[in-house]
């Protein structure tokens, strides 16, 4: 069954950096086009970033875009989030997801704070 | 004003239907567009449940009940997630979504409650 688990969430202080990890299993990782997407503390679903199955295409939100990078590596089937000058308003859940979100990972909290 | 608009709650009885809208900011016309629907409890991740542009394109989430379904509203230029037979299960948020303008776009969800 597909499987998504994400990691490297934590506590960091507002303009630090944290990379987040998806490890994928149970599907054909390269054939999917994947994303992240977050959800603060009591709030709705937002997404943040994706990439193609081939890495040839990105795109990101407009509350990220210059300070987070999305990759993947295929034949590790991992996803990843590289999120630099982080503020407060980045405290979130962060789920990565296949496809257009026909699945998605349990999660992983990163809290911005000083 | 956001592009997806959702109402903020709605309760209803057991065995009762329910009809979530899904209504596109004034500009932005709901024909083109696959509207993707998503239940979430409590402490879990996102489920997808279907998405549906009309009826000869729709798709339905694996292990998803046909009590749930999807429509379109053209003259309220909404998409809409019909759930019947509600039952206590049932009670989650729902999010709508579309793919807009290059990006994902996540409507403001609906706080379903099964009284």
């Amino acid at each position: 069954q597909v499987q998504l688990v994400e990691s490297g969430g934590g506590l960091v202080k507002p303009g630090g950096s944290l990379r987040l990890s998806c490890a994928a299993s149970g599907f054909t990782f390269s054939d999917y086009y994947m994303s992240w997407i977050r959800q603060a503390p009591g709030k709705g679903l937002e997404w943040v970033s994706y990439i193609s199955s081939s890495s040839n295409y990105t795109k990101y939100a407009d509350s990220v875009k210059g300070r987070f990078s999305i990759s993947r590596d295929n034949a590790k089937n991992s996803l990843y989030l590289q999120m630099n000058s982080l503020r407060a308003e980045d405290t979130a859940l962060y789920y990565c997801a296949r496809g257009s979100f026909d699945s998605w990972g349990q999660g992983t909290l990163v809290t911005v704070s000083s | 004003q956001a592009v997806l608009t959702q109402p903020s709650s709605l309760s209803a009885s057991p065995g009762a239907s329910a009809s979530l809208t899904c209504t596109l900011r004034s500009g932005i016309t709901v024909g083109p567009y696959r509207i993707y629907w998503y239940q979430q409890k409590p402490g879990s991740p996102p489920q997808y449940l279907l998405r549906y542009k009309s009826d000869s394109d729709k798709q339905q989430g694996s292990g998803v009940p046909s009590r749930f379904s999807g429509s379109k509203d053209a003259s309220a230029n909404a998409g809409i997630l019909l759930i019947s037979g509600l039952q206590s299960e049932d009670e989650a948020d729902y999010y709508c979504m579309i793919w807009h303008s290059s990006a994902y776009v996540f409507g403001t969800g609906t706080k379903v409650t099964v009284l």
